[in-house]
């Protein structure tokens, strides 16, 4: 299973809502999780089975969808926030997304 | 607390082999599956393959069958990836990754391998 996300690069403000998308090349049963990496550090897991937050994981970060397609949802965006996101499916063996680099704007 | 600490950054020869190494803490080792990525410089992450301790059983990326070769040392807690005839391509940071219910929960500080001349 192929993993498209989109943008590859999204520019954000603090306080912005959002909107990161994740498309399976075939249905991925809603075995999709998210992870943020930040510079210099190891992928963090923050949400799993498409919706359910990790422990420890802000509530300002929540997950959706079905199917193919997926979202990434950050309610309000923190400066910590800034990070590339990858999402990833476990459906089908292990695929990572090809990444969404959140930058400010 | 759940810890995987991996063994140093290597620089290597084109064409030799380099084994890395995951020890594992607070948590029972043979419990859980053990994944390792690959992410080379700038890019994003690939799954390379995974072990499961308790009976020694492994499964690969297709890409990479013949160059990595996972095993692991219940006795010392700790998981092995051997990656063999190097390339440039080889020059990466790895990471291994505990897997929970299939998802990779918990990860190494990374290693970072450079094939160079």
């Amino acid at each position: 299973i192929q993993l498209t996300q989109s943008p590859s690069l999204l520019s954000a403000s603090v306080g912005d809502r959002v909107t990161l998308s994740c498309k399976g090349s075939q249905n991925i049963n809603n075995y999709l999780a998210w992870y943020q990496q930040k510079l210099g550090e190891a992928p963090k897991l923050l949400i799993y089975k498409t919706n359910s937050l990790q422990t420890g994981i802000p509530s300002r970060f929540s997950g959706s969808g079905s199917g193919t397609d997926y979202t990434l949802t950050i309610s309000s965006l923190h400066s910590e926030d800034l990070a590339t996101y990858y999402c990833y499916q476990y459906n089908n063996g292990w695929t990572f997304g090809g990444g969404t680099k959140l930058e400010l704007k | 607390e759940v810890k995987l600490q991996q063994s140093g950054d290597e620089l290597v020869r084109p064409g030799a082999s380099v084994k890395m190494s995951c020890k594992a803490s607070g948590y029972t080792f043979t419990d859980y599956a053990m994944h390792w990525v690959k992410q080379s410089p700038g890019q994003g992450l690939e799954w390379i393959g995974t072990i499961i301790p308790l009976i020694d059983t492994t499964s690969y990326n297709q890409k990479f069958k013949g160059k990595a070769t996972l095993t692991a040392d219940k006795s010392s807690n700790t998981a092995y990836m051997e990656l063999s005839r190097l390339t440039s391509e080889d020059s990466a940071v790895y990471y291994c990754a505990r897997e929970q219910l299939y998802v990779m929960d918990a990860w190494g500080q990374g290693a970072s391998v450079t094939v160079s001349s």
